[in-house]
């Protein structure tokens, strides 16, 4: 079952600040978080390890929640950059499906000058 | 370069000729992965392997076939296609055996079946 995101869409002034949410029915092992500009490839932001390892970029950040398996990425001081669609994915802890990566549907963020 | 290739970019075809998606990827990667990307509905996983020889089913395989004969590549065989597998389709890639690092993606392969 995919991940839950919200909400769908944000729309921004610069500078302001904004939080995403991925919540999911099933314990984790992992959370991504991705950023897709229009006609491109998803692009790497962040991931979150059970037992709070992370791993991605000094300037955004996250936070996940192991016992509601639920996760949130921070835009903070929104830039005109930070605009597009943010996708979370969940890797489940599980043996038999260990591999399987889960993509919420999106939040679309729209930053304005 | 570092980086995940995929080709063609742009496919149009008609309903159930055989066709190959290929992918590859120069990083030496472990973990390779299939997605489709419709409107609404994110990323889907059609399949992903940990390893050459080894794959296995992702959210959506049904209509596609896969294999990794090599480490490097992961082509992805649609042997009938039909006009619901028009979408945007991606391959990844990624240093670990499971989904516990950076996935890199390619630019992307727009289907569309008539």
């Amino acid at each position: 079952q995919q991940p839950v995101q919200s909400p769908q869409a944000v729309i921004l002034r610069e500078g302001e600040d904004a939080v995403i949410n991925c919540s999911s029915s099933k314990a984790l092992y992992s959370v991504h978080w991705y950023r897709q500009k229009h006609g491109e490839a998803p692009v790497f932001l962040m991931i979150l390890l059970k037992g709070g390892e992370q791993k991605g970029h000094e300037k955004i950040s996250a936070s996940f929640n192991e016992k509601k398996q639920q996760s949130s990425l921070y835009l903070t001081a929104s830039q005109l950059s930070y605009s597009g669609t943010y996708f979370c994915g969940t890797a489940e802890m599980t043996t038999d499906s260990w591999g399987k990566l889960q993509f919420g549907a999106g939040t679309q963020v729209v930053v304005t000058p | 370069e570092a980086q995940v290739t995929q080709n063609p970019r742009y496919l149009i075809t008609v309903t159930g000729k055989k066709l190959t998606v290929t992918c590859s990827q120069n990083m030496n990667h472990e973990y390779m992965s299939w997605y489709r990307q419709d409107p609404g509905l994110g990323l889907r996983q059609i399949y992903y392997s940990m390893n050459v020889e080894v794959t296995d089913k992702g959210d959506v395989p049904e209509g596609y076939k896969v294999s990794r004969k090599e480490k490097r590549n992961f082509p992805l065989i649609l042997e009938s296609p039909s006009p619901n597998q028009t979408s945007l389709y991606f391959c990844a890639s990624s240093s670990s055996r499971g989904p516990t690092d950076t996935q890199y993606f390619g630019p992307g392969t727009r289907l569309t079946v008539l």
